[in-house]
């Protein structure tokens, strides 16, 4: 079964850049049985796909975040990144490393919490 | 973009009893609807796929119905680990989208 792990900053200026890692273990990256996806959630709201990578180099984003996204892997590491640029308040959330074997979410890591603030 | 509707918001249900949730799409999804389950302080887990196909280990209690716009999720017997929000997502079509969810707790 795959495990995720996601970490990175838990406090983000605004205007700048989110950076966000999610370490798997139980499944590779690189090998196309899985998508990648990340996905978060505001404080005490509901659930925003923000995109997913496939193969290692096909995404596809969420048309309102995909000017600001970029989703990644790192194949040595065994890693899926996340950067969100531009960041305001609005982008305060507990962000979710998942994956699908399709387009559903079958395993999903515990999330971490990014604060936008200065 | 698909818009996912679910009611009621909150359903107060008693331990043992039978809880019915409902789920709404903008337009039809065919059979790409999944239900997840989140309690407090947790990620989400997954339930149902396939708008019925239980997930691994998921119990008999939790079944799902419906294609085209309309879906229920069902849980036949609550228990105390049921109390817990529920949520509906479609991957028919991009971006996928989640419904807003229903709270489902103690009467």
């Amino acid at each position: 079964q795959v495990q995720l792990q996601e970490s990175g900053p838990g406090l983000v200026k605004p205007s700048e850049t989110l950076s966000l890692t999610c370490t798997v273990s139980g499944g590779s990256v690189s090998s196309g049985t899985y998508y990648w996806s990340w996905i978060r959630q505001p404080p005490g709201k509901g659930l925003e796909w923000i995109g997913y990578i496939y193969y290692s180099e096909t995404t596809k984003y969420n048309p309102s975040l995909k000017s600001r996204v970029t989703i990644s892997v790192d194949t040595s590491k065994n890693q899926v990144s996340l950067k969100l640029s531009s960041v305001t308040a609005a982008d305060t959330a507990v962000y979710y490393c998942v994956s699908s074997l399709d387009y559903k979410f079958d395993y999903w890591g515990q999330g971490t919490l990014v604060s936008v603030s200065s | 973009e698909i818009v996912m509707t679910q009611s009621p918001a909150t359903l107060s249900v008693s331990p043992g009893e039978r809880a019915t949730l409902s789920c709404r799409a903008s337009q039809s999804v065919s059979s790409t609807l999944a239900w997840y389950q989140q309690k407090p302080g947790q990620a989400p887990r997954l339930l149902i796929y396939g708008a019925s196909t239980r997930a691994t280990n998921i119990p008999a209690r939790f079944s799902g119905s419906g294609s085209g716009t309309e879906f229920t999720l069902t849980i036949s017997s609550l228990q105390s680990e049921d109390f817990a929000v529920y949520y509906c997502q479609q991957y028919n079509d991009w971006p996928f989208t989640f419904g807003p969810g229903t709270k489902v707790d103690i009467k």
